[in-house]
């Protein structure tokens, strides 16, 4: 069975700060692996995904992620926090793209 | 173009109620998610559907949870005899077909007191 771990629920910035949301995995197949932010009182939005191809992967809004297999982790990084990262982030992992395993969230906070 | 939209955005129901919630994907999407997201926590599958039938109806808790998209298009989640522990937000995603980008609606959020 599919599963998502990420470490740390609240992860606390300094505005201009490295962000490190962690994800690590567990997959019996070559997964799917997404980072998806959540807005206060908005919808899911996918960040970026991994699908097999290039191990670093990036998307919007200035993040990335690296697929590491042989650590079974999909870490997402930001180089310079703004103040308008602050969200909840959700790690997911899915067999051939279908449906979605969640982690439980990191909620992103960053201070001035 | 029009994203995912979902009805009700609030639902507030008594114990043992029967609740439906309805979800409007992005039209020409054949593919169809729902999903929970309790609070705290991260969204939960329940169903999807390829077309007008459940591919995989796994997530669903007990026979109390039930949907349907007669049509190929909207889709509607239905919870008969509601209790406290469904309280959550139900979303909703459609993708192009499986294996897409899926596209989160807003969600329902469903208080049963």
């Amino acid at each position: 069975a599919q599963s998502v771990t990420q470490l740390g629920s609240h992860v606390s910035v300094s505005e201009g700060a490295l962000v490190l949301l962690r994800c690590n995995y567990s997959s019996s197949v070559p997964p799917y692996l997404f980072w998806y932010v959540q807005y206060p009182n908005q919808g899911l939005q996918l960040l970026l995904k991994y699908t097999s191809a290039a191990t670093l992967v990036k998307g919007i809004n200035g993040f990335e992620a690296e697929f590491k297999k042989s650590e079974t982790s999909f870490h997402l990084t930001k180089p310079s926090a703004h103040m308008s990262d602050a969200a909840e982030y959700f790690c997911a992992v899915s067999e051939s793209g279908g449906k979605l395993i969640f982690g439980q969230g990191t909620e992103l906070s960053v201070k001035p | 173009g029009a994203g995912v939209s979902q009805t009700p955005s609030n639902k507030v129901t008594e114990k043992g109620k029967y609740v439906e919630l309805r979800c409007d994907p992005i039209s020409g999407h054949t593919a169809l998610y729902w999903y929970r997201q309790s609070l705290g926590q991260g969204p939960e599958f329940l169903i999807y559907f390829q077309g007008t039938g459940a591919a995989d109806d796994s997530g669903l808790p007990n026979d109390r949870f039930f949907a349907v998209r007669p049509e190929g298009s909207v889709s509607t989640l239905k919870i008969q005899r509601t209790e406290r522990g469904d309280s959550a937000v139900y979303l909703c995603a459609s993708s192009q077909d499986r294996g897409g980008e899926q596209y989160f609606g807003p969600g329902t959020r469903l208080t049963v007191t």
